[in-house]
Formats: structure tokens, C-alpha cells, sequence
């Protein structure tokens, strides 16, 4: 079946620095790739999207970018700061049974 | 605040009980998903509700029964569940129907222990 792969599934970063999580994805006629951030206690919330027909969205500290080509998307957190510390996942609108997959998640710690 | 709303936040329920879950959207939105969570991993899909008929049904076993009473609700009927039914039960909503990708947005979902 359809999957979606993430990296890394743990990283830990000064406050400050850059994040990135990496994903790919194995339906070639995925065209919506949601982030999603969950912190303790509550449901993941969405924090951008991209759709296939750009290649990079911004949205203040957060940014996605997508290579269709080789199937992989990104998240980018520049300047983080110790509330940015949550579990983020990647997901990949797939076709056929029109669903969301979601990759297996990456928890983020900022470090003050 | 999300404006998905769950209850209960919490629920302990053992082996022979018959308990419900609810979940409330006033966003007018037309598809309604129920998720299960276990500890750090992803939403695991359970069943859709798309303009109040059920068109996704991951082969969920019938203890666990959904129901859609009007387009703002939704609700999860459990009965006869194990203790590896334990589990963050998250709803979610989309404006558009089911099969159109548009954006999920969850509620902070029911902590459900089975004893």
C-alpha cells in the first residue's frame, strides 16, 4: 500500500537554531502535503500545507518545501524557540480511497 | 482553543460496558473522521462520515460502532472493547466531502483506559 516515510524521528536542537524533518512519500499522484503539530495532551493541529503545483510555501518561522520529482517534502523551523517542542507529522493525500497517510512522526526538543 | 470539541477528555471503562464518545463541529463542515492514537505514533484512521453517510470503514472491529446523527455530530458507541482498545480516540473534520483533499482539523481527541 501507500506509505510515507519521515526523518529523523527524534531531534533535538538549541533554541535558536533550524529544524528540519524530511518525508517522502510512494503515491505519485499525491497532491496535498499537510504538517501537523501535536503537543502533549491534545490533537494535532495543522500548521501548513502545500499543495503540488508549488514547490515552497512560508508562514512566519515555518516553511515547506516539495520536489515532486524525486517525491520527498520538508519542514523548516528557523529560530526555534523551547514552544516549538512537540511531535510534528508529515502527511500525503493518497488517491485512491482518498485519504491522508501520515508519516510515523518526529518529536522535537528545543532546548533553552 | 480547537473547534472540534470532544467528550468526554477522559474515560475508564471496563470490559463489559457500553460507553459513547461524542464530537462536535459548528464549522459547517461536510466530513467527519474518527482516528485511534496509541503513544507516539501516528492517527491511525477508523472510520469517515462523509455528508452524514459512512463511506470509510477500515475494517474496524464491531465493537467499536459510529454513528452520525446530523452533519455536527458525531459519535463513537463502544461495547465489549479490550485493554489494547486503550487509546487516544481523535475526531477530525474537513469542509469538504470525503475523497477531496482538504484540510483535517482535530479535536484534542478522549483518553480512553480499558480495564
Amino acid at each position: 500500500g501507500e506509505n510515507v516515510e519521515q526523518h529523523p524521528s527524534t531531534l533535538s536542537v538549541q533554541e535558536g537554531d533550524s529544524a528540519v524533518i524530511k518525508c517522502t512519500y510512494s503515491d505519485s499522484a499525491s497532491n496535498y502535503f499537510p504538517w501537523y503539530k501535536q503537543e502533549l495532551g491534545k490533537g494535532p493541529q495543522l500548521i501548513i500545507d502545500i499543495r503540488s503545483n508549488v514547490g515552497e510555501k512560508k508562514d512566519q518561522r515555518i516553511a515547506v518545501t516539495l520536489n515532486k520529482t524525486a517525491k520527498h517534502f520538508s519542514l523548516h523551523i528557523t529560530e526555534t524557540q523551547p514552544e516549538d517542542s512537540a511531535v510534528y507529522f508529515c502527511a500525503a493525500w493518497v488517491h485512491q480511497g482518498g485519504k491522508l497517510i501520515f508519516g510515523q512522526g518526529t518529536e522535537l526538543s528545543v532546548k533553552p | 482553543d480547537t473547534e472540534v470539541t470532544q467528550t468526554p477528555k477522559h474515560l475508564v471503562m471496563g470490559m463489559t460496558n457500553k460507553k459513547s464518545l461524542k464530537c462536535e463541529q459548528h464549522m459547517g463542515h461536510r466530513a467527519m473522521y474518527w482516528y485511534k492514537q496509541k503513544a507516539k505514533k501516528p492517527p491511525e484512521l477508523m472510520f469517515v462520515y462523509s455528508y452524514e453517510k459512512l463511506s470509510i470503514n477500515e475494517s474496524v472491529p464491531s465493537r467499536f460502532s459510529p454513528e452520525c446523527p446530523n452533519s455536527s455530530l458525531l459519535n463513537l458507541h463502544l461495547h465489549a472493547l479490550q485493554p489494547e482498545d486503550s487509546a487516544l480516540y481523535l475526531c477530525a473534520s474537513s469542509p469538504r466531502g470525503q475523497g477531496y483533499n482538504s484540510p483535517l482539523h482535530f479535536g484534542n481527541g478522549t483518553r480512553l483506559t480499558v480495564t
